[in-house]
């Protein structure tokens, strides 16, 4: 148990259409940072918010976009959506500034877009 | 750029067997490291690091030495229950890269009774 918490756990949606993806970071940390994992792959780096800010992006288009609220919660959203976008959404929360700075993860969300 | 390399799966052991998966980064400076593991139909579990070289993470049975002549973070577990097959990721992060982790590809573990 990681103390972060993901939803939907699944969800299915056509494609062209919008998705949001929530997430609850663990008590204290105020880092949250989101991978796309598509089957078979390891996870990759969309992007991170520290303080509600957005913190570092990996190589994901703008219509991958996010926000932190002020308690660090976060939601991924993604727009027009493509069949190639299905995959395991993982969310991940760290305390910047400590040592070693683990991060640690959620169950994900499984979005397949058809 | 950071990148990891890990051993391609996948593995199929019997209980009891020695496991290795070899690990190795390409990364500036000195990046912790990270072994994930992620059970089928669950997200990700850290399973041990190491954040200096020589450092050695253990957790479960399983251990790895962050060899940082050799740039390798190799994962051991000298003898393997059923209940180890899993996929495991190598990961590593730096602070100067706001420790984003870079993930190699996996290595999916089966392990027979």
């Amino acid at each position: 148990e990681t103390g972060v918490t993901q939803s939907p756990t699944h969800l299915i949606k056509t494609r062209g259409q919008q998705v949001t993806l929530r997430c609850s970071s663990q008590s204290g940390h105020n880092t949250v940072s989101w991978y796309q994992q598509a089957l078979g792959q390891g996870p990759q780096f969309i992007f991170q918010y520290y303080r509600e800010e957005e913190n570092g992006r990996g190589n994901f288009p703008p219509r991958f976009s996010g926000l932190q609220f002020p308690n660090y919660s976060s939601e991924l959203n993604v727009n027009a959506l493509e069949l190639d976008d299905s995959a395991l959404y993982l969310c991940a929360s760290s305390l910047q500034g400590s040592s070693g700075n683990t991060i640690y993860f959620g169950e994900g969300s499984w979005l397949t877009v058809v | 750029g950071d990148s990891v390399t890990q051993m391609e799966g996948p593995v199929t052991l019997s209980e009891e067997a020695f496991l290795t998966i070899n690990c190795t980064y390409t990364a500036t400076g000195y990046p912790s490291l990270f072994w994930y593991v992620q059970y089928p139909g669950e997200g990700l579990q850290l399973l041990l690091k190491a954040t200096k070289a020589d450092d050695k993470g253990s957790n479960k049975g399983f251990e790895a030495t962050y060899r940082k002549e050799t740039t390798s973070f190799h994962l051991e577990k000298g003898s393997v229950q059923v209940s180890d097959s899993a996929v495991y990721f190598c990961a590593l992060s730096r602070p100067s890269n706001d420790y984003k982790l870079s993930f190699g590809a996996g290595t999916t573990v089966t392990v027979r009774a």
